[in-house]
């Protein structure tokens, strides 16, 4: 049974550029929800998606955006990308029922490095 | 401020020694949730606990929800090299616009050294 799986691993890019992360949800999961984790810290929630809504929002500027895709899937975008984005990028996916108890399950991880 | 405090933040410890990692808040939560993360991985999750007082033991892991349930703590005896890495406590917020949304600790990274 094939977990959350996130792409790409890693990634390097220059000040100012976009980049798209790629989230896959564990089976049978159709809430998906977004981290961003310095090293060392604990993650941050940017935003949750929902039946292809975002359904809240962290404290995070407008330059993330996101989207969920019929299959569940998701993506999260990042616009003139700043030095402070450089963090890991967790993506959670949880079933429609009781996430209270059963926790999130997360990929990974994308290491994304702005320099 | 911290919605969940964590402490230690930091923990090095001998293989065979016994810690504990603490998660403390003002405020009451319906349901708490540990979950710890190896370098280079995503958290996963070891436990809910949602009862005031409850213990819940996952091997040579002990973890408490307080009475009133606004803290935790994890336990681990005897710990080994395999127990390093980073503990993070975690809430689910209940209801309102922030429904289902995940708040973590700040963390404690383990190291054991053999």
């Amino acid at each position: 049974d094939a977990g959350v799986t996130q792409s790409p691993t890693h990634l390097i890019k220059t000040r100012g550029q976009q980049v798209t992360l790629r989230c896959s949800p564990k089976s049978g999961h159709d809430t998906v929800s977004w981290y961003q984790q310095a090293l060392g810290q604990g993650p941050q929630f940017i935003f949750q998606y929902y039946e292809e809504e975002e359904r809240q929002r962290g404290n995070f500027p407008d330059r993330f955006s996101g989207h969920q895709f019929p299959n569940y899937s998701s993506e999260l975008n990042v616009n003139a990308l700043l030095l402070g984005d450089s963090a890991l990028y967790l993506c959670a996916s949880s079933p429609p029922w009781d996430q209270y108890y059963y926790g999130y399950t997360f990929g990974s991880g994308t290491r994304l490095t702005v320099v | 401020t911290q919605l969940l405090e964590q402490s230690p933040q930091f923990l090095s410890i001998q293989e065979g020694e016994n810690l504990t990692v603490y998660c403390n808040s003002s405020s009451v939560f319906s349901s708490l949730q540990w979950y710890r993360q190896e370098p280079g991985e995503g958290p996963v999750l070891l436990v809910t606990v949602v009862t005031g007082g409850e213990v819940k033991k996952l091997k040579r892991l002990t973890f408490q929800f307080g009475d009133a349930r606004k803290d935790s703590s994890l336990h681990i005896t005897a710990a080994q090299p395999g127990d390093t890495g980073l503990y993070l406590c975690a809430v689910v917020n209940a209801g309102g616009t922030s429904y289902g949304k995940l708040t973590f600790g700040q963390g404690t990274i383990l190291t054991v050294h053999p």
